[in-house]
């Protein structure tokens, strides 16, 4: 299966929190991040966490981190329709720098 | 936050031609650089590891002969399609790891190919 698992799609709507979750498998992950990528665009870091951490809180996003049943979220409060976009977790393994990205979730904002 | 760019942004070519694609760090340096390619409504797949003045590291099943690398300076990576064809035609994105702050990568905006 996948390193890295997301739900595919999710729709909320405005004002609303949005839950997006991932669970990795590799426990020597160093660092797990959240980015964003909306239509025909690269991807922007939003936020990580150090894997020695629970819990990251910036502005509207928090982020999770259960690292004992490898599980990662990120929640967006008072979601908005500019927030419509995919959403993917990734894992970074060891010095390498190289990043597992999840297959990714479409957040659907509706007014 | 930092800033990569990538250039172009879109690009159509014939069958057999040569691609070239620049990926800049603009205001950091960026020892290492990452290549990707990424299909409609999938994810992001590692084509190869770029590390400045080394030989670029290919994920398995990626051909070196087709996509060569360079990373010439600490600020640029480019990537090169070789002759082109229609199978090539993806998304294309370049991220640069923060050399001061090596759990970071920024992401360039991507490069549509389209090959007839």
């Amino acid at each position: 299966g996948e390193d890295v698992e997301q739900s595919l799609f999710l729709s909320v709507r405005e004002g609303d929190s949005s839950v997006i979750n991932c669970t990795y498998t590799d426990s020597s992950s160093t660092y797990l991040y959240w980015y964003k990528q909306e239509p025909g665009a690269g991807l922007q870091l939003l936020t990580y966490i150090f894997s020695n951490m629970d819990m990251k809180q910036d502005q509207r996003l928090t982020v999770l981190l259960n690292k004992k049943d490898k599980h990662l979220s990120l929640r967006i409060a008072d979601t908005q329709t500019g927030d419509s976009a995919i959403y993917f977790c990734a894992e970074s393994r060891g010095n390498t720098g190289k990043l597992i990205f999840g297959q990714g979730t479409t957040l659907q904002v509706k007014p | 936050g930092a800033v990569v760019s990538q250039h172009p942004s879109r690009v159509i070519c014939k069958s057999g031609t040569s691609v070239k694609i620049e990926c800049r760090s603009l205001d950091f340096q960026a020892t290492t650089m990452f290549w990707y390619r990424q299909f409609p409504k999938q994810s992001l797949m590692l084509m190869a590891t770029s590390n400045e003045g080394s030989k670029a590291t290919y994920e398995q099943g990626v051909e070196k002969d087709k996509f060569l690398i360079n990373h010439a300076s600490l600020t640029l990576s480019t990537l090169t399609v070789t002759s082109a064809h229609p199978e090539d035609s993806s998304f294309y994105i370049c991220s640069a790891r923060d050399a001061l702050a090596k759990n970071i990568q920024y992401f360039g905006a991507g490069t549509r190919l389209s090959v007839l």
